[in-house]
C-alpha cells in the first residue's frame, strides 16, 4: 500500500451534474497530481498542485478544477459532467525537491456518468 | 511534447520463461522513465525508474529494465515469469525539469500461462 487514499471508491452521476473527488496524500509529500484513466487507456495528466498552487495542467477544459489544502490533501472538481468523463480518476502524491522522483498512486475513484 | 509507445497490447509468456514488455519514448531533453503495474480494480504500483547512471535498473519483484538512449527504449524484463506477474503494465516518461507530469503509454496486458 502506498498510503495514498481516495474517496469515494465508486460514484454514479448524471450528465450536467457536478462532482468532487478527494485524495489524501502520503505522509510528508508536498505534491499531488490527478490523472484520468478511460477504459482501455493509459492515465492522462489532468493537473498538479504543489504547495497549494497549480503547477502544470494537461489538455483538460476549465470545468476540471482542483484544490490542495495545507495538509496536502486534495480535491478534484468536475462541473457540467459529460458522458466522456466516465473514467477511473487517480491521484498521485510525490515529494518535489528530493531525489525520489516517483509518484505514488491511490486506488482511484471510478466515476460513471449516465 | 513527450510520448510513450507500448507496441504490444498483449504479451503471453509461459511460467518460468523470461519476459519482456517493450516501451519506446519520445521527449525533448533528458528523460526520467518509469514502469508501473496495475492489478484489477487497483491503482498503479511503482516498479522501477531510470533517472541517471547505470542503464540497467532493478526494481521490485525481480523486474529490471534497460535504458537505451540510441534506440529511445526502456524495455521491462524479468528472467523467470510467475503467474502472479499477470497484470497490466504501463511505461511512463517525464522531463528532468519542470513539473512532474507523467506521460503514459496505453499499457500492455501481461498474461503468464501456468
Amino acid at each position: 500500500e502506498t498510503g495514498v487514499t481516495q474517496s469515494p471508491t465508486h460514484l454514479i452521476k448524471t450528465r450536467g451534474q457536478q462532482v468532487t473527488l478527494r485524495c489524501s496524500s502520503q505522509s510528508g509529500h508536498n505534491t499531488v497530481s490527478w490523472y484520468q484513466q478511460a477504459l482501455g487507456q493509459g492515465p492522462q495528466f489532468i493537473f498538479q498542485y504543489y504547495r497549494e498552487e497549480e503547477n502544470g495542467r494537461g489538455n483538460f477544459p476549465p470545468r476540471f478544477s482542483g484544490l490542495q489544502f495545507p495538509n496536502y490533501s486534495s480535491e478534484l472538481n468536475v462541473n457540467a459532467l459529460e458522458l466522456d468523463d466516465s473514467a477511473l480518476y487517480l491521484c498521485a502524491s510525490s515529494l518535489i525537491g528530493t531525489r525520489t522522483h516517483e509518484q505514488y498512486f491511490g486506488p482511484g475513484t471510478r466515476l460513471t456518468v449516465t | 511534447a513527450q510520448s510513450v509507445a507500448q507496441p504490444e497490447d498483449q504479451v503471453n509468456v509461459a511460467e518460468g520463461n523470461p519476459l519482456t514488455v517493450k516501451c519506446t519514448y519520445s521527449v525533448s531533453g533528458n528523460p526520467y522513465l518509469f514502469w508501473y503495474v496495475q492489478y484489477p480494480n487497483r491503482g498503479l504500483q511503482f516498479l522501477l525508474k531510470y533517472i541517471t547512471g547505470d542503464n540497467l535498473v532493478k526494481g521490485s519483484y525481480g523486474f529490471e529494465a534497460e535504458f537505451n538512449k540510441s534506440q529511445t527504449s526502456f524495455h521491462l524484463k524479468k528472467p523467470s515469469a510467475l503467474v502472479s506477474d499477470s497484470a497490466l503494465y504501463f511505461c511512463a516518461v517525464r522531463l528532468n525539469f519542470g513539473n512532474e507530469k507523467l506521460t503514459f503509454g496505453t499499457g500492455t496486458r501481461l498474461t503468464i500461462i501456468p
